[in-house]
């Protein structure tokens, strides 16, 4: 079973803080690891996809893998109010299937 | 504008009968997928592509039937023997030349069954 584990939160930082959500998967051999944002009601939005271990820097996020420890995690620094949505951890597996955690739900408090 | 298109985004079923929820791209985009989210939960598959005249089962295929004619289109079934239909269906498409692994999401059909 593929698995994709990520605390549900609610998770709450003050504007300008630093969010960091975190995502363990169960399969050794993935390659593939994507965060996307989801705001209520919509569809999700990637933020970043990140393949290799190490840090991935965009802007104001941060993706940092660590193969040997099965986990992902996406940093937000200078929190803002509009991060406020709940965040997907995804990863694609051998083949060409892409499973998903539940999310974790984000509040930026002004 | 390039994109993934859904329709309708709201959508009323009856009990019994069968309703077909659209998706379209014009990414180019060679694998396309359906997946299935109710509140509070993740993303579930329920049918890929990955060429014209190919798909497979996603984890929960049953009740769902696609087809997959031409590369933009690949249209979803949710026929009367899918017993809780009610819930937000997305779809995604995948490919091109440049990150070929990311997935880019429509807007969604919200379904309910009355």
């Amino acid at each position: 079973q593929k698995e994709v584990e990520q605390n549900s939160g609610p998770l709450s930082v003050p504007e300008g803080a630093i969010a960091s959500l975190n995502c363990t998967y169960s399969d050794r051999v993935s390659q593939s690891f994507f965060w996307y944002r989801q705001y209520s009601g919509k569809s999700p939005e990637l933020i970043m996809s990140i393949y290799s271990n190490g840090d991935k820097e965009d802007g104001r996020f941060t993706a940092q893998l660590n193969k040997a420890s099965q986990y992902v995690s996406l940093l937000i620094r200078d929190s803002q109010p509009s991060d406020s949505a709940t965040y997907l951890c995804a990863v694609k597996y051998t083949g060409n299937q892409f499973y998903f955690g539940t999310g974790t739900s984000l509040t930026v408090i002004p | 504008d390039g994109g993934i298109t859904q329709s309708p985004k709201y959508l009323f079923r009856k009990e019994g009968q069968n309703v077909t929820l659209s998706c379209e791209q014009n990414l180019n985009h060679d694998a396309m997928y359906w997946y299935r989210q109710d509140p509070g939960q993740g993303l579930r598959l329920i049918y890929y592509s990955q060429i014209v005249n190919d798909f497979q089962k996603g984890d929960i295929a049953e009740g769902y039937s696609v087809s997959r004619e031409k590369k933009e289109s690949f249209p979803l079934t949710v026929t009367s023997a899918q017993k809780n239909p009610t819930a937000f269906y997305l779809c995604a498409s995948r490919g091109g030349l440049v990150g070929t692994d990311t997935q880019y999401f429509g807007p969604g059909t919200r379904l309910t069954v009355l």
